[in-house]
């Protein structure tokens, strides 16, 4: 079955450390994107690429990074800058350019804990 | 600027009870497409409905029904006959001709249907 796929579900970093999540798609989609989710605050937008080897700055990309190697992976990487990493963290993505017509596909999420 | 808001942030009900959820969204544009999703307790959020500026017809699936009014900005969502399963955070998201492939979501209600 077509999907999304984040790993790990949960994940726990020490203070000062870097970390990546993984996303990984089988839908044959262009766009993808990575969402942080707080209690209260909704979905908030951190990176997105549209193609292979070009992403974007979403909202709150600061302490963030992201790469575009593969046409099927996002991975995002929390750096030691993110003052508050703590949080749930989404991926999506969609067909492109027609997206606004068709909505996103999410995966299941990574709940991210600093300890 | 574009903007979502779900002003209930809880909502509690016994089940088969009715429950109408509100979403109030702000845009320029005259094309914008409006989205519904739910996330359950796993996480991931599943996509329920879209709506496209030019329809406003509101739609019945099952016991979910959406109202959506241009003249207040509206894209309001029933669940007929709540159930335990309908347990979840429901989200109102926006994107229109300026936002590219950006969603704008709102902040979520959390729906809780006692038994």
């Amino acid at each position: 079955d077509g999907g999304i796929t984040q790993s790990p579900k949960y994940l726990f970093r020490k203070e000062g450390q870097n970390v990546t999540l993984s996303c990984e798609q089988n839908l044959n989609h262009d766009a993808m994107y990575w969402y942080r989710q707080d209690p209260g605050q909704g979905l908030r937008l951190i990176y997105y690429s549209q193609i292979v080897n070009d992403f974007q700055k979403g909202d709150i990309a600061e302490g963030y990074s992201v790469s575009r190697e593969k046409k099927e992976s996002f991975p995002l990487t929390v750096t030691s800058a993110q003052k508050n990493p703590t949080a749930f963290y989404l991926c999506a993505s969609s067909t492109g350019e027609t997206s606004v017509n068709y909505g996103y596909t999410f995966g299941s999420g990574t709940r991210l804990t600093v300890v | 600027a574009q903007k979502v808001t779900q002003a209930q942030t809880e909502i509690s009900v016994v089940e088969k009870e009715d429950v109408t959820l509100d979403c109030v969204y702000e845009t320029r544009d005259t094309t914008y497409y409006l989205f519904w999703y739910k996330q359950p307790p796993s996480g991931e959020l599943v996509f329920l409905i879209r709506r496209n500026s030019f329809d406003e017809q509101n739609e019945i699936s099952g016991r979910y029904s959406w109202n959506f009014q241009k003249s207040t900005s509206s894209f309001n969502f029933t669940i007929t006959a709540s159930q335990v399963v309908d347990s979840a955070v429901y989200f109102c998201a926006l994107s229109d001709q300026n936002t590219g492939n950006q969603f704008y979501f709102g902040t979520g209600t959390s729906l809780t249907v006692i038994p």
